[in-house]
């Protein structure tokens, strides 16, 4: 099945800096790939996804890259701000089924 | 935020007991989903619902049943708990299955 791994586990930056978070997945088949942030005490939510028809999507201050050929993705965060600090979750789908990365944590510094 | 509601919040009981959670959604939405979240490993599907009465297995789903007697309900049971299951369980929407889930702000359940 469907395995998804994510890098680095936990992630410290400055304000202002730019944050990076990489995910591999290993079934070729899967076709769609969101990312979500979760903040303490809350559910996740969804902050961008791509599909596998797309090398890149952008939102705001917000990125996320697929290389199919690598089977890995990425999620750029620019001019990170404090209120960017939480833990961050790639995963994986296909059929609707998702598999999750193990989460990221991200301290922005003011 | 997604019209998803979790209940209880919070639960704390004793190995061997049951144990039901409740998702309930006002979107309408055909499918619904139970994850747990343990350090480590993210959110791994335990059960899923595609419509009434209609459910499956996710990846964990040993210990656990389902049931969805109408589209709003989607309830999650351990029938004789134990400590490996406690941990935070988040219950998911989505109106198709290729489309994106939204979640819950989910139960801590704790099993002494």
């Amino acid at each position: 099945g469907e395995n998804v791994e994510q890098h680095p586990s936990t992630l410290s930056v400055q304000e202002g800096d730019s944050a990076v978070i990489k995910c591999t997945y290993s079934d070729s088949a899967s076709n769609y790939f969101p990312w979500y942030k979760q903040e303490l005490g809350k559910g996740p939510q969804l902050i961008i996804d791509i599909r596998s028809n797309v090398g890149e999507k952008k939102d705001q201050r917000i990125a996320v890259t697929l290389n199919k050929t690598a089977k890995h993705f990425s999620l750029h965060i620019t001019e990170t701000q404090p209120e960017d600090s939480a833990v961050y979750f790639c995963a994986a789908s296909k059929g609707g089924k998702l598999i999750f990365g193990q989460g990221t944590e991200l301290s922005v510094k003011p | 935020d997604a019209g998803i509601t979790q209940s209880p919040r919070h639960k704390v009981t004793e190995t061997g007991t049951p144990v039901t959670l409740r998702c309930h959604q006002t979107e309408n939405h055909r499918y619904m989903y139970w994850y747990r979240q343990d350090p480590g490993h993210g959110l791994r599907l335990i059960h899923y619902s595609y419509g009434v009465k209609d459910t499956d297995k996710g990846e964990v789903s040993d210990g656990y049943s389902v049931s969805r007697s109408k589209t709003e309900d989607f309830l999650l049971t351990l029938e004789s708990a134990t400590s490996s299951q406690t941990s935070v369980y988040f219950c998911a929407i989505n109106a198709e299955g290729g489309q994106p889930q939204h979640f819950g702000d989910g139960t801590r359940l704790s099993i002494l």
